[in-house]
């Protein structure tokens, strides 16, 4: 866990304001996802990375949230004109390849829309 | 569609009272399945990896066995310690999300 940062760790925004959530993968690592987790629900899958590259948003909502993972520098889940029901945590994992690899997590960014 | 099942959604075991969790699955192509800890405001914390069915791992006092359709996460002799939301997941498919189960509440009572 202590090997994939994100930040912040908490985060309140007010309704129509802007989230910029940052993930720095594992050493080493070039393949990250992002989870969303609401209360007393499961993880659920919103994006897979790699450097540059989108592999699979089939998660993201439609509108207000992008990712990206840009060549240098940490993973940007950026969630626009935010909305109550986005209030959630929201976890970053990194993998050193694809399949069957082990996927690390973060220790969440949790935001609060107010 | 890929689904996984864990059961039961909560457990309360007093110390030293060895138990199970189950997941059960359906996916196409499995390519592994995950077990995971997470502890109450942290990130979920790798445990172990199974690849095909007849595969066992151990750690410490947890082992985990996998079948075509299911998978067991044994706790034998718990801790208070061992108090955590345990969370099983799959890898499956032409990507290489892992799809989540609800998870099972363990409260461990010394």
């Amino acid at each position: 866990n202590a090997g994939v940062m994100q930040n912040p760790r908490h985060l309140v925004r007010r309704r129509g304001q802007e989230a910029r959530l940052r993930c720095s993968p594992m050493k080493g690592h070039s393949h990250v996802y992002w989870y969303r987790q609401l209360p007393e629900e499961g993880l659920k899958f919103m994006v897979y990375l790699q450097k540059e590259n989108i592999i699979d948003e089939s998660g993201m909502p439609k509108e207000r949230f992008s990712a990206e993972f840009p060549k240098e520098g940490p993973s940007i889940l950026r969630i626009q004109q935010v909305v109550r029901g986005d209030s959630a945590a929201y976890f970053c994992a990194s993998a050193s390849g694809g399949s069957g690899n082990t996927i690390y997590f973060g220790e969440g960014s949790w935001l609060t829309v107010v | 569609e890929d689904q996984v099942t864990q059961s039961p959604e909560a457990l309360r075991l007093q110390e030293g009272e060895s138990s199970s969790l189950n997941c059960s699955y359906t996916v196409s192509g499995l390519r592994g399945l995950f077990w995971y800890r997470q502890d109450p405001g942290k990130g979920p914390e790798f445990l172990f990896t199974l690849y095909s069915a007849g595969e066992e791992k151990e750690k410490e006092r947890l082992k985990a066995t996998l079948t075509k359709k299911e998978s067991f996460l044994h706790i034998t002799a718990p801790k208070p310690e061992d108090s955590a939301t345990y969370l099983c997941a799959v890898q499956a498919g032409a990507t290489n999300k892992l799809i989540f189960g609800t998870g099972t509440l363990l409260a461990v009572q010394p």
